[in-house]
């Protein structure tokens, strides 16, 4: 059984068009976050939540927009997709821990292309 | 700003080779290092980790990184590659900023191990 899951695994979307990429977790953890990844760039982080009520943008949040529904859900949204937003995305999961370090627990990820 | 450089985007092996990717980071107080492996068509899974002790770690499937901290290095090494070793492997330096607590990842070396 999938502690992190995502959905949807695959979609293909037209430029200008609203996707909504949709993450959860039984893993009973706090914080998740949100990640893209492109060839050569590795991962670069769009937003992060430490909890329900605190959400925060991570070094390429521009055209995208995120909601955390309760703490097992965190939804990624682009509100008008363009083509340079094609590529991976996967959610992540982690504890609090100790001084707030931790491993961070991924999901399947989602492949996005924008035509 | 921190960053993360891994310094060989691509590496290909034989079996029974040796193996050290190399990792650094830039910043200057306290982190916590990590490595992932992101195998052919699966999510990323967490090989070892660094957070305090004995800077020489060891992970899974017989991987080991060492955690040289007047280098800023923490490298990975497996003394025999095998075939399955194939995937993409992601440095990553969790540390605390003026925004709390953040991951940052390296831009992933790829790994190729010829059977």
């Amino acid at each position: 059984d999938a502690d992190v899951t995502q959905t949807p695994r695959n979609r293909i979307t037209k430029t200008g068009k609203r996707i909504m990429l949709e993450c959860s977790q039984t893993k009973g953890h706090d914080r998740m976050y949100w990640y893209r990844q492109d060839p050569g760039l590795g991962l670069r982080l769009i937003y992060y939540s430490f909890d329900v009520k605190d959400i925060n943008k991570g070094e390429i949040s521009d055209g995208y927009s995120v909601s955390r529904q309760a703490q097992a859900k965190f939804s990624l949204s682009l509100e008008s997709a363009i083509p340079n937003q094609t590529a991976l995305y996967f959610c992540a999961t982690s504890d609090t821990g100790t001084g707030g370090y931790n491993e961070q627990f991924f999901g399947p990820g989602t492949r996005l292309t924008v035509l | 700003a921190q960053s993360v450089s891994q310094h060989n985007h691509h590496v290909i092996l034989s079996e029974a080779a040796s193996l050290e990717l190399g990792c650094n980071y830039s910043y200057g107080g306290t982190v916590n290092l990590f490595w992932y492996v992101q195998y052919p068509g699966q999510h990323l899974q967490l090989l070892l980790k660094y957070f305090s002790g004995d800077p020489l770690v060891k992970g899974i499937k017989g991987f080991e990184a060492e955690f040289i901290k007047s280098k800023f290095s923490f490298n990975l090494r497996k003394p025999s590659v095998q075939w399955s070793d194939t995937a993409e492997y992601f440095c990553a330096v969790n540390a605390r900023n003026t925004g709390g607590f953040k991951t940052i990842f390296g831009a992933g070396t790829r790994l190729f191990v010829k059977a």
